[in-house]
């Protein structure tokens, strides 16, 4: 069985751009989570979506980032413009209800 | 002060050697605990729940204790495959993970 896999691993783009992070969740799972790691410090939660609806986003930075889960299936998160304290690893994780998390490898952004 | 702390290490240990890692969390409404494993440049993977009566998994051992706010883990008779970042995580509500910055262990022949 699959497991939650995310695209690009690795992002390289000049601050100001635009970059899209995708998400494909474990089949079957509601549940689905964005976090980030930025540069030395703990991963940090983003927000949570129960199938297409943003069930918790107090983990959101500001407006730049936008997520969006259309169907209720695969996620994107788009960061738009970005800035350099952007950089870091983004992790998507899903679940079965409330059960154990599973993550994806991670997009690694660094913003130049 | 952060939510879950632990000691970033790193703890350099030989094969065969026991090591502890301690954490501590501050929002006393934590639900539930976990410790992760994550190697270098990879997902974080769940390595154990843990909870009030203690549990052992083979050479694992996760303790928590509620009062103190206080979340332990023993690894026994460490192999080089142990060597990884062991973060302390705690359940806030609803699967809102917290996490430590992590525990660097290192295990050598």
């Amino acid at each position: 069985e699959a497991g939650v896999t995310q695209f690009p691993s690795h992002s390289v783009i000049e601050k100001g751009q635009t970059v899209t992070l995708r998400c494909d969740p474990i089949s079957g799972h509601d549940n689905l989570y964005w976090y980030r790691r930025v540069m030395g410090k703990e991963i940090k939660f983003l927000l949570h979506f129960v199938k297409e609806s943003k069930q918790d986003e107090s983990g959101m930075p500001n407006n730049r980032f936008l997520a969006e889960r259309t169907g209720g299936t695969y996620s994107t998160l788009k960061v738009q413009p970005a800035e350099l304290e952007d950089s870091g690893v983004y992790f998507c994780a899903s679940s079965q209800g409330t059960g154990e998390l599973f993550f994806g490898e991670g997009s690694r952004l660094t913003v130049l | 002060r952060k939510e879950v702390e632990q000691d970033p290490g790193p703890f350099n240990v030989p094969e065969g050697a026991t090591v502890a890692f301690n954490c501590t969390y501050s929002n006393s409404a934590s639900q539930s605990f976990f410790w992760y494993r994550q190697d270098c440049r990879k997902e974080p993977k769940l390595l154990m729940s843990v909870y009030s009566s203690g549990n052992e998994d083979g050479r694992f051992t996760a303790q928590l204790n509620r009062a103190s706010q206080y979340i332990s883990l023993l690894i026994r008779d460490s192999k080089l495959s142990d060597s990884a970042t062991y973060l302390c995580v705690v359940n806030e509500y609803g699967n809102k993970l917290v996490f430590g910055a992590g525990t660097i262990l290192r295990v050598k022949s």
